[in-house]
């Protein structure tokens, strides 16, 4: 595997479900990061960690929870979520010294009925 | 906080035509600009990363400029191919905000046959 992985890439929950959304980076980052894309709206930067440390949190619903074990691993525990919060959800990493570029994994495509 | 705009939100053209998208940012105190190509339902793939010390950045038939002081960027496509339909969303980092990073809602690209 190279570069930023998510699994899965396609989730149906139910709003009493609990979920969990994994990503993982092969780039030897240090910093990775959780966004949300909704139809007609700019990226939205949900959680940021550096050398896993989690250092910006944009008021995110505690409903949902990131997890970052190492810096190689990001994860984000979703429940009882809402109808609104269906989107696309995109990992991110980057190095956090030097050229700071951003590389995106697939993203996971989440459904809450 | 800084706003990032995108004009226009779509842009349908002829096979061989160059093109020029446009990226504007409300605070010109910033770390890096990067482009971005998206593919529906896909996540973001880097084209291109200027630094704030810099003034362009070219990759193929790609050329993306930097105007700091004016707050704006381009993305210039030379002979365009059906290939290069995509979203293509711009993001920057400012100064201030540590690992944060500001998307704007795209310019989505047709290129007719």
């Amino acid at each position: 595997e190279t570069g930023v992985t998510q699994t899965p890439r396609h989730l149906v929950m139910g709003m009493t479900n609990k979920k969990s959304l994994k990503c993982e980076q092969h780039l030897g980052h240090n910093a990775m990061y959780w966004y949300k894309q909704s139809a007609k709206k700019p990226l939205e930067l949900m959680f940021v960690y550096n050398f896993k440390e989690q250092t910006e949190n944009n008021s995110v619903p505690s409903r949902f929870s990131p997890e970052c074990p190492n810096s190689s691993h990001l994860f984000l525990h979703l429940h009882t979520l809402q109808p609104e919060d269906s989107a696309l959800y995109l990992c991110a990493s980057s190095q956090d010294e030097g050229r700071n570029e951003q590389f995106f994994g697939p993203g996971t495509r989440l459904t809450v009925l | 906080k800084q706003e990032v705009t995108q004009i226009p939100a779509a842009l349908s053209v002829p096979e061989g035509e160059n093109l020029v998208l446009n990226c504007s940012f409300t605070d010109s105190a910033i770390y890096n600009l990067q482009w971005f190509r998206q593919d529906p339902g896909k996540g973001l793939t880097s084209l291109l990363l200027i630094q704030s010390s810099q003034r362009e950045q070219t990759s193929g038939r790609l050329n993306a400029s930097l105007d700091k002081s004016s707050g704006r960027s381009t993305l210039y496509i030379a002979a365009s191919q059906p290939g290069d339909s995509a979203t293509y969303l711009c993001a920057v980092r400012p100064k201030w905000t540590g690992n944060q990073f500001y998307f704007g809602t795209g310019t989505s690209l047709t290129v007719i046959p």
